[in-house]
């Protein structure tokens, strides 16, 4: 079975800054999806970014950049310089080769300070 | 280019009572995902539709059922409701590749309170 462990709640960051929310998995299949959302207050998930457990290079989609650390089963979010937009629910979300369901994490909230 | 779309927003029913969910997928998609979302935590998956017939379901009970039309757009109902089916309920769609690089994009939800 699969499982998304993210440990940060919560966290506060200053505008402009860089900030990384972490993520860390376990599953027993070689071949899987791993995926990033943004969930603001209004409820709708939006899709950021995407990483294939057998791609070579991190992923990296404008601001976004996925942190991927395979042999320690971790995907770390980076998001450069934080913009006060960006305050919002983050979630980490894996998809197993012939498994057509997303698991999530709890989710990290990422608030931007002015 | 129109995205997921879903109706209603809200909704407010009592227990007992049964409640139908409508999503409409991205252009081009043909697979529909559901999810419910509980307060303070990640979505759980319900169940997938491609070419109108359930393709995976996850561990919800025989009450939560669905239908996808011809057209690709979906309905969750869900009967005998419970407080506890109290959540937001998010529709994904995707290409139907059934692969790790298919990616779902998701709906604005609609929020269930069971009172």
């Amino acid at each position: 079975a699969q499982k998304i462990t993210q440990t940060q709640p919560g966290m506060f960051v200053q505008e402009k800054e860089a900030v990384t929310l972490d993520c860390t998995y376990d599953t027993s299949d070689p071949s899987y999806g791993l995926f990033w959302y943004k969930q603001p207050s209004s409820g709708e998930m939006i899709f950021l970014i995407y990483q294939g457990s057998y791609d070579q290079q991190n992923a990296t989609e404008g601001r976004y950049s996925l942190n991927f650390q395979k042999a320690r089963k971790s995907a770390n979010l980076v998001i450069s310089a934080s913009q006060l937009g960006d305050s919002a629910m983050y979630f980490c979300a894996m998809k197993n080769f012939g498994n057509e369901k997303l698991t999530f994490g709890t989710g990290t909230r990422l608030t931007i300070i002015p | 280019d129109a995205g997921v779309t879903q109706s209603p927003t809200h909704l407010i029913k009592t227990r007992g009572q049964q409640v139908t969910l409508r999503c409409s997928p991205k252009s081009g998609h043909d697979t529909v995902s559901w999810y419910q979302q509980a307060l303070g935590q990640g979505p759980q998956f319900i169940f997938q539709y491609y070419e109108e017939e359930e393709r995976q379901r996850g561990n919800f009970p025989d009450r939560f059922s669905g239908h996808q039309f011809p057209n690709y757009s979906s309905e969750l109902n869900v009967n005998a409701l419970l407080l506890g089916d109290s959540a937001l309920y998010l529709c994904a769609s995707s290409q139907g590749l059934a692969g790790i690089t298919d990616t779902q994009y998701f709906g604005p939800g609609t929020r269930l309170t069971v009172l």
